[in-house]
């Protein structure tokens, strides 16, 4: 069945420094590919996504290539903020149509200091 | 844009005692998904939902585990009876299509 694995956390921080978060997945077809972020005492929220082979999804400075050829999705983002500290998802779906569902990773936690 | 409403935001019972957790989504979203978190377990889903229809629900922990969407625009997950093993975070998520979920804020659950 359909996988993700990310990267073990918690990842420690200081302020500006560069963040990867990496993340791989097992998948039949083409998959669409998201992270997701999850804020203290909060819900998930999509953070960003990509439908398709080389797509680039990005926001909020964060960045993340969809690689057919190495089944992967990492997360970047060249100048973290304490505000960033969090923890973030990796998912996919299928593109099979509207009976879809979401196969998350374990989440890797970011934790950013001054 | 209200977003996803879940009911209650926290819930402390003895074990033993039936725990209804209540979900509204997004208006005109035509998927419904209930999660549970744990620190052990990372994030779970439990059931989804596609047009009311239950589509999967492979990951109910158990008989005592229920969910019901009567209509679009509510659903309940239900425990009876409730073990202090249930203790989790529990998320609703809707979604229209095949676009991203949107995710309430929670029911935070706590069986003493």
């Amino acid at each position: 069945g359909d996988s993700v694995t990310q990267m073990e956390g918690p990842v420690t921080l200081s302020e500006e420094a560069f963040l990867t978060i990496n993340c791989t997945y097992t998948a039949t077809g083409y998959p669409s590919l998201f992270w997701y972020v999850q804020y203290p005492g909060e819900g998930l929220q999509l953070l960003l996504k990509a439908t398709k082979a080389d797509d680039k999804g990005s926001n909020k400075g964060f960045e993340a290539t969809y690689r057919k050829e190495t089944t992967s999705f990492h997360l970047e983002k060249g100048s973290v903020q304490v505000s960033d500290s969090a923890v973030y998802f990796c998912a996919l779906t299928p593109n099979t149509g509207t009976a879809s569902k979401l196969t998350f990773g374990t989440g890797t936690r970011l934790q950013v200091t001054l | 844009d209200a977003g996803v409403i879940q009911s209650p935001r926290h819930e402390v019972t003895e074990m033993g005692q039936e725990v209804t957790l209540r979900c509204k989504p997004i208006s005109g979203h035509n998927s419904l998904f209930w999660y549970r978190q744990t620190m052990m377990r990372g994030l779970e889903l439990l059931i989804y939902f596609n047009n009311n229809v239950p589509i999967d629900d492979s990951g109910m922990p158990e008989d005592r585990f229920s969910a019901k969407m009567p209509n679009a625009s509510f659903s309940t997950l239900k425990i009876q009876p409730s073990e202090p093993r249930d203790s989790a975070v529990y998320f609703c998520a809707s979604r229209w299509d095949t676009y991203e979920q949107y995710f309430g804020p929670g029911t935070r659950l706590t069986v003493t």
